[in-house]
């Protein structure tokens, strides 16, 4: 049982380059989320989707898009990497979107240059 | 707009020492608590939680107070190790669930 996965660990892009990152869960969780991790600005959510086929915006959505591929995968996607997205990046499942817990993966480190 | 006020940013202590971390809230259709703890490296994982129909749960060494008029809780550490040096985050959730809004994050140090 590995929980929450995330790839890549470590990312470095330049300025207007694309990429997607991967997360998938095996703990047949129903909601599953994005965050970005800053100093001094604790967690922010960037999309989340309570169930397989549904996604919602967060607090900052601006410049991501989000795929729920199916139950247990949940990709996040920069179409033009800009230098204020540098960031960790974390997904999150819970089993549905009123159970409170949420489990986080590793995170990924983003560099934008 | 910060809805979740967390503070101190960061917080040195001695080993055996109470380690305090206290957040504020302004949404009243917040009604659970959590606080997650991040080890370097990793993802946050749950720690301990509380809902507002209670002024206090205890866990082990860790203890959430909370006060509801005043619209505030805070986490205790009895006894803090080195092993709890980490970074904690408030959060709340609001009736509807789905999306927890989390503090800004306190560092705490644990000096042996």
């Amino acid at each position: 049982n590995a929980g929450v996965t995330q790839t890549p660990k470590f990312q470095v892009l330049k300025t207007g380059q694309s990429m997607t990152l991967q997360c998938a869960q095996d703990m047949n969780h129903n909601s599953m989320y994005w965050y970005r991790q800053d100093p001094g600005m604790g967690l922010r959510l960037i999309y989340y989707s309570a169930s397989e086929g549904t996604t919602d915006k967060g607090e900052v959505p601006n410049g991501y898009n989000v795929s729920r591929l199916n139950k247990r995968e949940f990709s996040l996607r920069l179409e033009s990497a800009a230098p204020s997205q540098t960031s960790v990046y974390f997904c999150a499942s819970s089993y549905d979107r009123s159970s409170y817990e949420q489990y986080f993966g590793p995170g990924t480190r983003l560099t934008v240059t | 707009q910060q809805q979740v006020k967390q503070s101190p940013q960061s917080l040195i202590v001695q080993k055996g020492g109470i380690s305090i971390i206290n957040c504020a809230y302004e949404n009243t259709a917040f009604d659970y608590f959590p606080w997650y703890q991040q080890f370097p490296g990793k993802g946050p994982a749950l720690l301990i939680a509380i809902r507002p129909d209670v002024s206090e749960k205890k866990e082990g060494r860790f203890t959430i107070s909370f006060n509801k008029s005043a619209k505030q809780f805070s986490l205790h550490i009895m006894d803090s190790q080195p092993g709890d040096s980490a970074t904690y985050f408030c959060a709340a959730e609001e009736t509807s669930g789905s999306r927890l809004t989390f503090g800004e994050g306190t560092q705490l140090t644990v000096n042996p």
